[in-house]
C-alpha cells in the first residue's frame, strides 16, 4: 500500500518567494497533520485537519503560513513570504480515526537563502 | 498541558545487546496514546510502538517493547538484540484524549535520544 506522499522532498529557494509544499495522505485516512522539525524546537505540530476541515491551526507561526484541504486525497502547506528561518523539515502524517497512530511522509527539507 | 521529556540525549549499546531508552510523560488527560519513532539519518518518521493509557499488558513488536508504569508516568522503549541498523534518532510522543476530543490526534513529541550501535 502506498504511504503518505510528499513533494517535493527537497525545496530550496530564496527569501521572499512563495512556497507550496504538498502531501498525498494514505487512501482511506481522515486525518491529516503537518509537522515541523527543526533543531531548536524539534518536531511541533503546525495545524491537522478532519474529513478536511481545519481543527487546530494553533501551532501555525503566523500569518505568513497557511494550510488547505481542498478534497481527502491531497492538502498544501504554503508559506508566503518566506523567511530564512522558515528553512525546517515540514512533514505530513495521516492517520484513520480510532486506529490513532500516525503514518509520516518522508518529508520535504526546506531551505530559504 | 501535555509533556513528553526524553533525558538522554545519546546512548551507545554494543550490537546484540539490549537497550532501553528513557522517556517520561506529564499530562493530566486520563485518557492517552504513548508512541515511539524512529528516525534514521535518511531523515523519514518510522512508527515503532503504541500503548495506550488503558492497556493492561505492556505493548510489543518484534524486537521492540515498552515498559509503561503508569503511576510513574514512564514509558520507556527496550530494544532487545541491537542491529546496526538500529542507530537513529528515537522520539518519544503522546496524543491526548480519543477521538473526540479537542486534542485528538496533536502528537507531543521529546527531544529524542541518538542512538549509536557499535559493531
Amino acid at each position: 500500500d502506498a504511504g503518505v506522499i510528499q513533494s517535493p522532498r527537497h525545496e530550496v529557494t530564496e527569501m521572499g518567494q512563495e512556497v507550496t509544499l504538498r502531501c498525498k495522505p494514505i487512501s482511506g485516512h481522515d486525518y491529516l497533520f503537518w509537522y515541523r522539525q527543526t533543531m531548536m524546537r524539534g518536531l511541533e505540530l503546525l495545524i491537522y485537519f478532519n474529513n478536511n476541515v481545519p481543527i487546530d491551526d494553533s501551532g501555525m507561526p503566523e500569518d505568513r503560513f497557511s494550510a488547505k484541504m481542498p478534497n481527502a486525497s491531497f492538502s498544501t502547506l504554503k508559506i508566503q513570504p518566506s523567511e530564512p528561518r522558515d528553512s525546517a523539515v515540514y512533514f505530513c502524517a495521516s492517520s484513520l480515526a480510532g486506529l490513532v497512530t500516525q503514518h509520516f511522509g518522508d518529508g520535504t527539507r526546506l531551505s530559504i537563502l | 498541558a501535555q509533556k513528553i521529556t526524553q533525558t538522554q540525549p545519546g546512548m551507545f549499546v554494543q550490537e546484540k545487546e539490549a537497550v532501553t531508552l528513557d522517556c517520561t510523560y506529564d499530562t493530566s488527560d486520563p485518557s492517552y496514546g504513548l508512541f515511539w519513532y524512529k528516525q534514521p539519518s535518511s531523515g523519514e518518521m518510522i512508527f515503532l510502538i503504541y500503548q495506550g493509557s488503558y492497556d493492561q499488558q505492556n505493548a510489543t513488536e518484534g524486537r521492540y517493547s515498552l515498559n509503561f508504569q503508569k503511576a510513574r508516568k514512564s514509558a520507556n522503549l527496550v530494544i532487545s538484540a541491537s542491529q546496526l541498523g538500529d542507530s537513529a534518532m528515537y522520539f518519544c510522543a503522546m496524543t491526548g484524549p480519543n477521538a473526540g476530543g479537542t486534542s485528538y490526534g496533536k502528537l507531543t513529541f521529546g527531544q529524542g535520544t541518538i542512538l549509536t550501535v557499535h559493531p
